[in-house]
């Protein structure tokens, strides 16, 4: 089984902030990533695919980048809307995601 | 426009059964895999089983903490794809997602997901 890891668990920042958000997998999963946005009570919403892919309608201040192990989500300057939990997803294997790290004020 | 939607939820007993069903509409139903994915309470997301479409279509693949006890199947002709959960277990409380795709198991798009509580 693939694992995914992200750091940190927590992180605290400002809006305005740049914040950075890292998923390493226990193996190659090439660029078969994914990232998503969850808030409390709602279902997860897709923000970027193939690592850096952004989903249509998703704001560009979100970016992702990486490859093979190491992949990391930007938000370039965080907005009041963007505390909420961030998962990465591999999906070269079947599918795991990370635990999470959840933003917040 | 896409939807699904979930059901069949609820609450039972440890070793009990329950079939959740998720009704879709929006999109060519055979060419498209689905999963089944969920979420215990204040817990992260877990990839739970998905079922091919078109071409090794039918085939099915199980997470290891579910194999022997959950089954997936599809009826293209209704659009539904269904979870068959037996042996249940207080460990499998959650809400249960559906989702479709096709080549790469990313998820566009979320139902609201339909809850599951096991407990004695």
């Amino acid at each position: 089984d693939i694992q995914m890891t992200q750091s940190p668990s927590t992180l605290s920042a400002s809006v305005g902030d740049r914040v950075t958000i890292t998923c390493r997998a226990s193996q190659n999963i090439i660029v078969h990533l994914a990232w998503y946005q969850q808030k409390p009570g709602k279902a997860p919403n897709l923000l970027i695919y193939r690592a850096s892919t952004l989903e249509s309608g998703v704001p560009s201040r979100f970016s992702g980048s990486g490859s093979g192990t190491e992949f990391t989500l930007t938000i370039a300057s965080l907005q009041p809307d963007d505390f909420a939990t961030y998962y990465c997803q591999q999906y070269y294997i079947y599918a795991t995601f990370g635990q999470g790290t959840r933003v917040e004020i | 426009e896409v939807q699904l939607v979930e059901s069949g939820g609820g609450l039972t007993q440890p070793g009990r059964s329950l079939k959740l069903s998720c009704t879709t509409s929006g999109f060519t139903f055979g060419d498209y895999s689905l999963t089944w994915l969920r979420q215990a309470p204040g817990k992260g997301l877990e990839w739970v089983a998905f079922i091919r479409g078109k071409p090794s279509y039918g085939t099915t693949e199980y997470a290891a903490s579910v194999k022997g006890r959950f089954t997936i199947s599809r009826d293209d002709s209704k659009s539904i794809t269904y979870l068959q959960m037996n042996s249940l277990k207080t460990e499998d409380t959650a809400l249960y997602y559906c989702n479709y795709w096709q080549g790469e198991q990313y998820f566009h798009l979320w139902g609201q997901g339909t809850q599951v509580t096991v407990s004695s």
